[in-house]
């Protein structure tokens, strides 16, 4: 199995809802991330996680909490999220992270999550 | 610094005609550079990536190139074809500064628009 799933592919919630997004690989990779992308924009990294440890989070609002149950998948617990949280979610894994040797980051094919 | 600065943001070629695509990046200490493609509504695919210790590499009608000590690296498309109309990101692998700089990320370009015409 070469490929990163998301699922759901598309999400709808309202602000006051809570909703989990997952992302799950089979190719041995020990590190995952979740990016968050707005049209016409490039990714942008929020959180890495590397050995089912949390390594990096770029200051994402609390609203967003990840959760890596096992080195396999990767999930991101939403609540109380407003209008500007909508975008492209899209995980990514690596067989690495935090070296200085750069790993390649296959992506998932993302969750396109709408806040009303 | 974390700067990854891509040209140009949109480039409208016809088909046959080659593709230019140039970042330029901050941290010298830089050392894996991928390029992603990505189609509407589709996730980024990595079509081709660089290391350090090369200054090119060719796959079929793409190749890279890296220019370490000016701090630039390109993607070649030649003989374009319809199907290559995508955004075009670059990206460097940097320390992550806003985490102490102890970890690693990917840097993005702002993306490139390319539009083949047929």
């Amino acid at each position: 199995d070469t490929e990163v799933t998301q699922t759901p592919k598309h999400l709808v919630m309202g602000m006051t809802n809570k909703k989990s997004l997952k992302c799950e690989q089979h190719m041995g990779h020990r590190a995952m991330y979740w990016y968050k992308q707005k049209a016409k924009k490039p990714p942008e990294l929020m959180f890495v996680y590397s050995y089912e440890k949390l390594s990096i989070n770029e200051s994402v609002p609390s609203r967003f909490s990840p959760e890596c149950p096992n080195s396999s998948l990767l999930n991101l617990h939403l609540h109380a999220l407003q209008p500007e949280d909508s975008a492209l979610y899209l995980c990514a894994s690596s067989q690495e992270a935090d070296r200085e040797v750069g790993d390649t980051q296959y992506f998932g094919p993302g969750t396109r999550l709408t806040v009303l | 610094g974390e700067n990854v600065e891509q040209h140009p943001s949109t480039l409208s070629v016809q088909e046959g005609d080659s593709a230019v695509i140039k970042c330029t990046y901050s941290d010298s200490a830089s050392n894996y550079f991928p390029w992603y493609k990505q189609e509407l509504g589709k996730r980024p695919q990595l079509i081709i990536d660089i290391r350090s210790n090369v200054g090119e590499k060719k796959d079929q009608r793409i190749a890279v190139t890296l220019n370490k000590t000016a701090k630039h690296f390109s993607l070649h498309i030649t003989e374009t074809q319809p199907e290559d109309s995508a955004v075009y990101f670059c990206a460097a692998h940097q320390l992550d500064l806003h985490s102490g700089g102890s970890n690693y990320k990917l840097t993005f370009g702002k993306g490139t628009l390319l539009t083949v015409n047929p």
